[in-house]
């Protein structure tokens, strides 16, 4: 089946810097992925959607200048925290769709547990 | 009001009891449906569909009710390894693209 590969699975970074969290479609190509955010005991929430070749589109009340969001290829999105605050850290995960297949085929990525301190 | 709603639980059940989950949606235009499993600190893998008609897959039986926008989740002779988090998951168009809007997610802990 299709794979998403999400990298890396666990940063800890510093309060003020920058993470990039990656999410590659292994075995197909994604025109576009999905990045979701789970907070402890809480549902996925849909941030945004990465467009292939065109601008991210972000959900109400996630700050596009904070979550960047780059599509360069149709095989990798990326994910950039920038100047992460204690407050982001958070599980977060990508998803995308083999469009060989139906709706059902939806792949998520391994998940980023990010923790800022 | 949430777009899905869950009840959270947890649903504390002892091996081999039958346990059902339910899930309402606020969208009547919804098409799909599905109930995906989430274990700890893990990404949700699909479980199963969830069709007009009802589907069945071995002990898990998931049922949609339109008039009444909710769908269930019903494991029959639980397992110790189905102890998990069952995240509702509806479909919604927007702009011409299809996104997930996932439920809070039930816990279910099966006891020895």
């Amino acid at each position: 089946g299709a794979v998403v590969s999400q990298h890396p699975s666990r940063v800890i970074c510093k309060s003020g810097t920058s993470v990039k969290i990656e999410c590659r479609s292994l075995d197909f190509q994604a025109t576009t992925m999905f990045w979701y955010r789970q907070f402890p005991k809480q549902s996925l929430m849909l941030m945004a959607t990465s467009n292939e070749g065109s601008k991210a589109t972000y959900e109400q009340g996630v700050e596009k200048d904070k979550f960047l969001i780059n599509h360069a290829s149709l095989t990798l999105s990326t994910l950039t925290v920038t100047s992460a605050h204690p407050e982001d850290s958070s599980f977060y995960i990508c998803s995308a769709r083999d469009p060989g297949t139906g709706l059902d085929g939806y792949t998520f990525g391994s998940g980023t547990r990010l923790t800022v301190v | 009001r949430k777009e899905v709603e869950q009840d959270p639980g947890p649903f504390n059940v002892p091996e081999g009891a039958t346990v059902a989950f339910n899930c309402t949606y606020s969208n009547s235009a919804s098409q799909s449906f599905f109930w995906y499993r989430q274990d700890c600190r893990k990404e949700p893998k699909l479980l199963m569909s969830v069709y007009s008609s009802g589907n069945e897959d071995g002990r898990f039986t998931a049922q949609l009710n339109r008039a009444s926008q909710y769908i269930s989740l019903l494991i029959r002779d639980s397992k110790l390894s189905d102890s998990a988090t069952y995240l509702c998951v509806v479909i919604k168009v927007t702009s011409g693209t299809y996104k997930y809007i996932f439920g809070t997610g039930t816990r279910l802990k099966v006891l020895a």
